[in-house]
């Protein structure tokens, strides 16, 4: 089953400007992942935040977490048209198995 | 290319037909993991193995699919008497269990495998 929802569902935006995607999830965590699928293709890792920490960047990423409100957002500064993709988050629980839930994805456009 | 593999990208196959998906982790990766996508939703867990134990299997997986791991290294996906329902990308991924933890929390995936039951 679906860990949660992420919103907006779809996202389109000019080349240059910050796009923002959420995240809500239900159960307690261990981390929680950002990946990105671009159409008909696998997932690439992109980031991991801890169930500890409040924020991390990486590059032109940042990433928050409230876990009680249990949500996560990414944000990506400056987009570029390659960013076009659907960004996914992902939790890992308690359990050592480190098997992933995913929320249902933002499909983002960026437009040239 | 040291990346995950899956063979084939691409399956056809009438309803009632077995079909079997193979996926090769990168290696020296010893925990691997199946998941199942459909159109506009995020994967779904199905079973993960470390090395060649099979240590989790979502309810998710009927007793119509059997995967397989027999010597840890690559693993199998088999779907017995498939349906229409079975209709979807099966992704597999890999992980390492050395390294920091963040390095064997992160899974790397394979570019799937689509599945067409007509």
């Amino acid at each position: 089953s679906q860990q949660g929802e992420e919103d907006p569902q779809a996202l389109s935006i000019q080349e240059g400007e910050n796009a923002t995607m959420n995240c809500s999830y239900k159960t307690s965590i261990n981390n929680l992942q950002w990946y990105r699928q671009n159409s008909g293709r696998g997932l690439v890792h992109l980031i991991l935040i801890r169930s500890n920490e409040r924020e991390k960047h990486s590059g032109r990423l940042r990433v928050t977490l409230d876990t009680s409100k249990k949500s996560s957002s990414l944000l990506i500064t400056a987009s570029r048209a390659a960013d076009t993709a659907s960004y996914f988050c992902a939790t890992t629980g308690s359990g050592n198995t480190g098997k992933l839930i995913f929320g249902q994805g933002t499909t983002l456009q960026v437009k040239p | 290319d040291t990346g995950v593999s899956q063979d084939p990208r691409h399956k056809i196959t009438k309803r009632g037909q077995n079909v079997t998906f193979r996926c090769d982790p990168i290696s020296e990766h010893n925990r691997l993991y199946w998941y199942r996508q459909t159109l506009g939703q995020g994967p779904e867990f199905l079973t993960y193995f470390q090395n060649e134990a099979q240590l989790e299997k979502s309810r998710l997986l009927s007793d119509r699919f059997s995967a397989e791991r027999p010597k840890g290294s690559f693993s199998t996906l088999e779907i017995q008497r498939t349906e229409q329902g079975d209709s979807a990308m099966y992704l597999c991924a890999s992980s390492p269990s050395i390294g920091g933890l963040a390095a064997q929390e992160t899974q790397y995936f394979g570019p799937g495998t689509r599945l067409l039951v007509l």
